[in-house]
């Protein structure tokens, strides 16, 4: 069965600061990764997806993450934070027919 | 297009009090789940349909039973509410290659129940 750790449940940058959001995955096939964010009292959105072929994606508002099979790693980035990134973001797994969320990490961001 | 829409948005319920969350999308997708999100645990699946007539259950469906008799509705029952059944309820559809979860789910905005 696959999992997802996020490493972190809290994150705190400044504003125009790296933005690096961890995501450890297990799987025992290919796996089909996802990010997606969560404004306060909305659904979720995707950021960005993972299926196959180019292990560099690139998402929306700037996001970008990494597949690494080696690590079983999927760490999401953006260069630099801006204010409306306030947000919780949750890494998701998908082998078969269900999606699986991480705990989830709330990114808050510092004047 | 209304995308996923839930209702209600809101709802207190008493303890073994029975109730229907809805739930309907308009882009024709096969693929639809129900999740439950609370504080520090992410979104657990409870059930899928991966078409009409066709539902299986997810990591946490003790309490709640589902069916899907058109593509576009998938209502979530609630038998005997809990107080632990008290989360926020999110609904989501997406197109689905046989049955995979693939592709992008959308979001329902989602409904928050409260059981006392």
């Amino acid at each position: 069965a696959q999992s997802v750790t996020q490493l972190g449940s809290h994150v705190s940058v400044s504003e125009g600061a790296l933005v690096l959001l961890r995501c450890n995955y297990s799987s025992s096939v290919p796996p089909y990764l996802f990010w997606y964010v969560q404004y306060p009292n909305q659904g979720l959105q995707l950021l960005l997806k993972y299926t196959t072929g180019a292990t560099l994606v690139k998402g929306i508002n700037g996001f970008e993450a990494e597949f690494k099979k080696s690590e079983t790693s999927f760490h999401l980035t953006k260069p630099s934070a801006h204010m409306s990134d306030a947000a919780e973001y949750f890494c998701a797994v998908s082998t078969s027919q269900k999606l699986v969320f991480g705990q989830g990490t709330r990114l808050t961001i510092n004047p | 297009n209304a995308g996923v829409t839930q209702t209600p948005k809101f709802q207190v319920l008493k303890t073994g009090q029975s109730m229907t969350l809805q739930c309907a999308q308009d882009m024709n997708h096969e693929y639809m789940s129900w999740y439950r999100q609370d504080p520090g645990m992410g979104l657990r699946l409870i059930h899928y349909s991966v078409g009409a007539g066709i539902t299986d259950q997810g990591e946490v469906p003790n309490g709640y039973n589902v069916s899907r008799s058109t593509t576009e509705d998938f209502p979530l029952r609630l038998l005997s509410a809990a107080p632990s059944q008290t989360s926020v309820y999110f609904c989501a559809s997406s197109y689905s290659v046989v049955g995979k979860a693939y592709n992008e789910q959308f979001f329902g905005p989602g409904t928050r129940l409260t059981v006392l």
